[in-house]
This record gives structure tokens, sequence and C-alpha cells, in this order.
């Protein structure tokens, strides 16, 4: 299973872009990297996924270098309610192949 | 869509009774489903693996006989907590999934709390 690491913790400022960094190295050929945000007695909750390059959505963008021994997750002009914990994963790709989580960044956004 | 339904959000209960959480799919089907355990301030834990209509795969460390999962349908998986102690004091999160191409979606996950 890929092991990720990430940095344990984050302060940011209301409307600034916040990026956080997972490193990945012995991520599989059909891995994919998940993104995931928890807030305190919820359950996780999907952000973004992608399997190279750029993916964008609504909330994030996901930015995969061409090795994919890590990946970044940025979320521009975060507000108070980000402040969360958030997990990359690397699995899937098709198989059951269970998904093991880091320990996470804890970001903490001031006013 | 993905739609997943926890229950109970929270539960007390006395050492060395027994408790059920279940764990719903509601628009989707769920062949495998996945359960974790969260101490606080700690990331989530691996607990078992389970595939519809077969036995649990548990995780090194966790006992089967004391972490009853039963995964007899597509849309609702159980884990039983029996002869709980206060160590057992957790957050239980499930994860149903039935197609492995997609992320996963969680439970919102069980307080529990053994007294």
């Amino acid at each position: 299973l890929a092991k990720t690491t990430q940095p344990i913790s984050m302060d940011s400022y209301e409307g600034q872009e916040v990026n956080i960094t997972c490193s990945h190295n012995n991520i599989a050929t059909n891995d994919y990297i998940t993104w995931y945000q928890q807030f305190p007695s919820q359950g996780p909750r999907f952000i973004i996924q992608g399997y190279k390059t750029k993916v964008t959505n609504e909330v994030a963008s996901l930015f995969i270098p061409a090795d994919r021994k890590s990946s970044t997750l940025s979320l521009p002009r975060v507000s108070l309610s980000d402040t969360a914990v958030y997990y990359c994963l690397v699995g899937g790709g098709g198989s059951a192949r269970q998904l093991t989580f880091g320990s996470g960044t804890q970001l903490t956004v001031l006013p | 869509g993905a739609v997943v339904s926890q229950h109970p959000s929270w539960v007390i209960c006395k050492s060395g009774t027994s408790v059920k959480i279940e764990c719903r799919s509601l628009d989707f089907q769920a062949t495998t489903m996945f359960w974790y355990r969260q101490f606080p301030k700690q990331s989530l834990m691996l607990m078992a693996t389970s595939n519809e209509g077969s036995k649990a795969t548990y995780e090194q460390g966790v006992e089967k006989d004391k972490f009853l999962i039963n995964h007899a349908s597509l849309t609702l998986s159980t884990l039983t907590v029996t002869s709980a102690h206060p160590e057992d004091s957790s957050f239980y999160i499930c994860s149903p999934t039935g197609d492995y191409n997609s992320p996963l979606h969680f439970g919102n996950g069980t307080r529990l709390t053994v007294t």
C-alpha cells in the first residue's frame, strides 16, 4: 500500500490560497490520488481526485507532477470554515484494495 | 449521489454490554464495506473490510470476535462491538463502496463512549 506523508499542520489567513503537498513515493501505476476533508466528529468528505497533471473542480485544484510521487491540493481563498483536517489517499484504481489514511494535515484558517 | 447513512451518531453504554452500529448506502449498492476507527487527534485506522455475503477481513490487531461485522445485503452492513470496554471508546466510521474507480464516501461516524 502506498504510504503518504503530509505536513502535520498549517496555518493560513482568510482569503489566502493554501497549498498542501503530499508525498507518495511508492504510488502504483493504477493508483489514483484522492483528497478528503474532515471536520471534528464527522466522516471524511471527498474533495477532489486525480491521476495525473491537473484537476480542478468548484472547490479545489489538484496538481500532480509527471512522476506522480507527490501531489498538491490547492484551496483558493480559504475561509474560516475551511479549518479542518485534510487527508491525501493513494489507491483505488479499479481494485478493492483498501485505502490507508496518513496522518493528515490540520489546516487552521485565522481571521 | 453516494448517500451514506450511519446510525447511531453517538451512543453511551456500560462496560460489558454490546453495541450495534448500522451503515446504509441509500442510493447505491455497496459490494464492499470498510470500517474505520478514529481515536482523538489521530487519523482513521482501518479495522476491517467486508464483501457482501462473505466473512470480513480484519486488520492486524483487531479482534474479530469482539468486532462482529455483518454485510448481508448490498445496502446494509453492521458493526457490533461486543462486551465493550472503556478502551473501545472511539469514533467509528463506515465507508461503503461499489465502484472501485470512484472516491470513497463515508458515513458521519458513531461516537461510542463506554463507561
